[in-house]
């Protein structure tokens, strides 16, 4: 398994405003998932995205993947108070033991009203 | 609605006692899932089971043990338990030839006194 890596650490914005966070990973993929966590609670999966797609979207979420750069971003547009959360990248591997997620650190967001 | 349930939210327990978390899943998942979460480190993952009665170790087994005798549960057992196991506890499941989206329980914090 290997462990995405969010960036940046912390974002803050304005409400309304669109917040995009990045996500590298080291090694070829089988799909890379996107999780929000809010404080002191579970994670909740928001989308995955397959190494063969290169944009999805959901709502007013949109992801990219680039598996040339090795990297994914998870743009959130039209951000409300509710969106404040930590969100997480998790590559799956494309290989070995591929049913074991390793998450980053997270990147924090704060959508003040 | 998919569900995964833990046994507390909060919990606190003297060094050296037997702690029992208990993860419960509604879903029929093949896989399930313990993890630490501890501020600047992230998630890591303790124990995964891939069916009744099977284990494997993640990334910081130490100190723990698992237990998996029905497909629904899967406990996590501090057998002695110290300072340092203070942390968040969270429980996953997943199906086996999927996406391997995770889905979380609500967490369970404990604290080691």
């Amino acid at each position: 398994s290997q462990q995405g890596e969010e960036d940046p650490q912390a974002l803050s914005i304005q409400e309304g405003e669109n917040a995009t966070m990045n996500c590298s990973y080291k090694t070829s993929i089988n799909n890379l998932q996107w999780y929000r966590q809010n404080s002191g609670r579970g994670l909740v999966h928001l989308i995955l995205i397959r190494s063969n797609e290169r944009e999805k979207h959901s709502g007013r979420l949109r992801v990219t993947l680039d598996t040339s750069k090795k990297s994914s971003s998870l743009l959130i547009t039209a951000s409300r108070a509710a969106d404040t959360a930590s969100y997480f990248c998790a590559p799956l591997n494309s290989g070995g033991s591929n049913y074991k997620l390793t998450f980053g650190k997270g990147t924090l967001l704060t959508v003040n009203p | 609605d998919v569900k995964v349930t833990q046994s507390s939210r909060y919990l606190v327990k003297r060094t050296g006692e037997k702690v029992f978390l208990e993860c419960v899943q509604d879903m029929d998942h093949e896989n399930m899932f313990w993890y630490r979460q501890d501020p600047g480190l992230g998630l890591r993952l303790i124990y995964f089971s891939y069916d009744v009665k099977m284990k494997e170790k993640g990334d910081i087994p130490e100190g723990y043990s698992v237990s998996r005798e029905k497909k629904e549960r899967f406990s996590l057992i501090l057998e002695s338990a110290s300072t340092n196991q203070t942390s968040m506890y969270l429980c996953a499941s997943s199906l086996w030839r999927a996406s391997y989206e995770q889905y979380f329980g609500p967490g369970t914090r404990l604290t080691v006194t």
